[in-house]
């Protein structure tokens, strides 16, 4: 079956630093989504692409729908403390079902 | 906009019991939601998929006769978890598409399920 490989598994970074996490797949997606999810809550839409090669940026957030279909990476910039958070890439076609990958835990030293 | 409304946001319930789960989309039609189940510190693994006035589609491994969903409106699709079991507790989310392509996935707040 479809499997997202997401990457780093958890970060624990200074205040400020920009933070960088990708995911990539053994299939081909029409969409790749970006979520943060907070402790006891659904998971909040950052970014979602729909392009090959699309860039798209939301405030300190940026990502990437790889070229190949295969992969995504979302960058966070000048990182804050409420960026704590479990971060979700998600791939899929519109309308369908999404495959999640396993989260990136992020934790901010103020 | 495109806001999914999801209750109750925790439940406690005994061994044995069953308990509903509404999901309802306020604002626009959700002829589709999909029901995902996620234990603590896992990702989102999706159970099941609701389409208005048709059967819903179970993943593999999801027993159908357990989870019984029903999406008999365009603003209201219900997970019921029947027969509670411990094993059963976890987090139950649901996810509807944003009309108009290009708007991707709401999510539901999600309902915390404690089986005792």
């Amino acid at each position: 079956g479809q499997q997202l490989n997401q990457s780093p598994q958890s970060m624990f970074i200074q205040e400020g630093e920009d933070v960088s996490m990708n995911c990539t797949s053994s299939s081909i997606f029409n969409t790749w989504l970006w979520y943060k999810q907070d402790p006891g809550e659904g998971p909040v839409l950052l970014i979602a692409l729909y392009k090959a090669g699309e860039l798209t940026s939301n405030g300190r957030l940026t990502a990437q729908f790889g070229i190949t279909r295969k992969d995504s990476f979302l960058n966070i910039s000048a990182s804050i403390p409420s960026d704590v958070g479990i971060y979700f890439c998600a791939g899929g076609e519109y309308g369908n079902k999404l495959v999640f990958g396993a989260g990136t835990i992020l934790r901010v030293k103020s | 906009g495109a806001v999914v409304s999801q209750h109750p946001s925790r439940v406690i319930c005994k061994s044995g019991t069953s308990v509903k789960i509404e999901c309802r989309s306020l604002d626009f039609q959700a002829t589709t939601m999909f029901w995902y189940r996620q234990f603590p510190k896992q990702s989102l693994m999706l159970m099941a998929t609701s389409n208005e006035g048709s059967k819903a589609t179970y993943e593999q491994g999801v027993e159908k006769d357990k989870f019984l969903i029903n999406h008999a409106s365009l603003t209201l699709s219900t997970l019921t978890v029947t027969s509670a079991h411990p094993e059963d507790s976890s987090f139950y989310i649901c996810s509807a598409p944003r009309p108009g392509q290009g708007h991707g996935y709401t999510f539901g707040s999600g309902t915390r399920l404690t089986v005792v």
